[in-house]
């Protein structure tokens, strides 16, 4: 693909509801992020994957939150019980190899938990 | 933990002025350092990276500086022009893997 793509663009989900995005990083990138960006503020690091190596999860900021990511391909991020304060655009990138290259962005996911 | 402050959060200018974005970072001992640049709707798209050991990188009217020791990184836009209008956000690393970016400085170029 030209780029990296996320799923669903839009999600609308009541509160306690279990929600999955997904992205599809740019074929052959080896690193993979996921960050959170709330109205107003700046994006927050959640997860990071590199190949086949543990990921780095310092940035979940609660157990309802999980990611996975099958080899150097799609990543779903999970968001279990969903609160209000959940509410935020999730994007996701992905770079040839971390630290050296710089990140490519997809359009990111907007969730709204009412 | 790296925290990193952005001034101004917001700019207004008029076409063809030269400006400065102001980017802060609290630890010095980074990696590496970029300037994205987000539009309504869309995700980041990478302007500028700066590696640890470099001062400056150059892409078209783009011009970003990193001095390490003072914790500071500026981007120079010039002869700005009305499709510069964006946010621009500061991205710092202290290990590669992990990004710390700042609230952005929202930029409006008049026609």
């Amino acid at each position: 693909g030209a780029g990296v793509s996320q799923s669903p663009s839009n999600k609308v989900t009541e509160k306690g509801k279990d929600v999955e995005l997904r992205c599809d990083p740019i074929s052959g990138h080896t690193a993979l992020y996921w960050y959170r960006q709330r109205l107003g503020q700046g994006l927050e690091f959640l997860i990071y994957f590199q190949g086949n190596s543990a990921p780095d999860k310092s940035g979940l900021p609660s157990d309802r939150f999980s990611a996975e990511r099958t080899g150097e391909s799609v990543s779903t991020l999970t968001i279990q019980r969903t609160q209000q304060e959940d509410s935020a655009v999730y994007l996701c990138a992905s770079s040839l190899y971390a630290g050296a290259d710089t990140q490519y962005f997809g359009p990111g996911t907007r969730l709204t938990v009412l | 933990k790296q925290e990193v402050t952005q001034i101004p959060a917001a700019l207004s200018v008029p076409e063809g002025e030269n400006l400065v974005l102001n980017c802060s970072f609290t630890d010095s001992a980074i990696y590496n350092l970029q300037w994205f640049r987000q539009d309504p709707g869309k995700g980041l798209t990478s302007l500028l990276l700066i590696q640890s050991s470099q001062r400056e990188q150059t892409s078209g009217r783009l011009n970003a500086s990193l001095d390490k020791s003072s914790g500071r990184s500026t981007l120079y836009i010039a002869a700005s022009q009305p499709g510069d209008s964006a946010t621009y956000l500061c991205a710092v690393s202290n290990t590669g893997n992990q990004f710390y970016f700042g609230t952005g400085t929202s930029l409006t170029v008049i026609p």
